[in-house]
């Protein structure tokens, strides 16, 4: 089946600094991808919708210039977490959709692992 | 708006147990039907699907039929596993959308 991978798996982080997280998909070209946060013991809240070569689209009430999405390639999707403080640690989740294949209705989408992140 | 409920959590069972999670969702025309399981500490993974109504998605002894009339996609197993552990995510995503819509989760736990 498809695979999605996250870098880092978890990373640990100073208040203010800025961290980045990778999201590829490995056997499979993907035009759209999906960052998602999770908190603890809750559901997956929907970031964005990030497709490739073009500006990413935000959910409301999620601020465009603290997490900044880049969707550079067919295989990329990258989200930088800018001047991040505590209450950003959570668990952020990726996924990247296939083609929607004819007769098959909705494309699948395939997760990543996650990315723990823990702001001190 | 689109939206998925499914029953409270958490489920506790003993092992070959009869597990069912109950979903129900609400959508305009003909979406398509998942249930993803998340295990602790890891993305989601997708467990079954079904594209139209009375279609059957099965995997891993698991089962779930898309029923139209009652607007519901019920999960079964007939006989659990401890290694069944896990948060179960009902979804939706309507025809033509990019967007899928979860439900809230149900975390299950399987004591031996």
């Amino acid at each position: 089946g498809a695979v999605v991978s996250q870098h880092p798996s978890w990373v640990i982080c100073k208040s203010g600094t800025s961290v980045k997280i990778e999201c590829r998909s490995l056997d499979f070209q993907a035009t759209t991808m999906f960052w998602y946060r999770q908190f603890p013991k809750q559901s997956l809240m929907l970031m964005a919708t990030s497709n490739e070569g073009s500006k990413a689209t935000y959910e409301q009430g999620v601020e465009k210039d603290k997490f900044l999405i880049n969707h550079a390639s067919l295989t990329l999707s990258t989200l930088t977490v800018t001047s991040a403080h505590p209450e950003d640690s959570s668990f952020y989740i990726c996924s990247a959709r296939d083609a929607e294949l004819p007769g098959q209705g909705a494309g699948e989408q395939y997760f990543g692992p996650g990315t723990r992140l823990t702001v001190t | 708006g689109d939206s998925v409920t499914q029953m409270e959590g958490p489920v506790t069972l003993s092992e070959e147990a009869f597990l069912t999670i109950n979903c129900t969702y609400t959508a305009t025309g003909y979406p398509s039907l998942f249930w993803y399981v998340q295990y602790p500490g890891e993305g989601l993974q997708l467990l079954l699907k079904a594209t139209k109504a009375d279609d059957k998605g099965s995997n891993k002894g698991f089962e779930a039929t898309y029923r139209k009339e009652t607007t519901s996609f019920h999960l079964e197993k007939g006989s659990v596993q401890v290694s069944d552990s896990a948060v179960y995510f009902c979804a939706l995503i309507r025809r033509g959308a990019q967007k899928l819509v979860f439900g809230q989760g149900t975390r299950l736990t399987i004591n031996p």
